[in-house]
């Protein structure tokens, strides 16, 4: 059974520009969350979804925003990037047999670097 | 609001030897508690969870973790430390969906 994919694993931006990244869960998982993980800040969350639908939020400004597909699979967005957005991107799935009792299943992550 | 604390960021055994991984929480409902490892430049894998029952957890690779309710704590063990398990850990509690994580501890196992 295939893990949780995500693309690309590595890319540079420059400040002002945007950046989507992908994320495809494990088959027959319909939950997707992404999380911002930085030195500073840690594993931060940004948002998750549940059959297409923006479920829960983080506190990150709008210019972070995701969307789900019919078949689950995920992407996010950020737009005028900003250099402290540097960070790796982990995305994560879970098969929800209880709102909170299922486990994640992350992703390797994008690593987003901004210059 | 939900939060996690790792008051310790790095912990040292020797190989061979007892470890532990602490972690205390707080959250206003059912206490539901993951433990997941982070290899350098991978994501995150699933160690162990709490959801009920048993406060002794039993997971992957040897670990169990005590779930102690009077002191909201969720301590990660494993009774013989390998250098392979030199990892970053993570404590995390969930609730309504939303995944809170520890800032981790870095375990470090020497030979």
């Amino acid at each position: 059974k295939a893990g949780v994919t995500q693309t690309p694993r590595y890319l540079i931006k420059t400040r002002g520009q945007q950046v989507t990244l992908s994320c495809s869960p494990i088959s027959g998982h319909r939950s997707v969350s992404w999380y911002q993980q930085t030195p500073g800040q840690g594993l931060q969350f940004l948002f998750e979804y549940f059959s297409e639908t923006q479920r829960n939020k983080g506190n990150f400004p709008g210019r972070f925003s995701g969307r789900q597909f019919s078949n689950s699979r995920s992407e996010m967005n950020v737009s005028t990037l900003e250099l402290g957005d540097s960070a790796l991107y982990l995305c994560a799935s879970s098969l929800e047999g209880g709102i909170n009792t299922g486990e994640l299943f992350f992703g390797e992550g994008s690593r987003l670097t901004v210059l | 609001a939900q939060s996690v604390a790792q008051p310790e960021d790095q912990v040292n055994v020797a190989e061979g030897n007892p470890l532990t991984v602490k972690c205390t929480y707080s959250v206003s409902g059912n206490p539901y508690l993951f433990w997941y490892v982070q290899y350098p430049n991978r994501g995150l894998q699933f160690l162990l969870k709490y959801i009920t029952g048993d406060n002794l957890v039993k997971g992957s690779y040897g670990f169990e973790a005590e779930f102690n309710k009077s002191q909201t704590s969720f301590h990660l063990k494993k009774p013989s430390a390998l250098v392979s398990d030199s990892a970053l850990y993570f404590c995390a509690v969930r609730d309504l969906g939303k995944s809170t994580f520890g800032d981790g501890t870095t375990l470090t196992v020497k030979p």
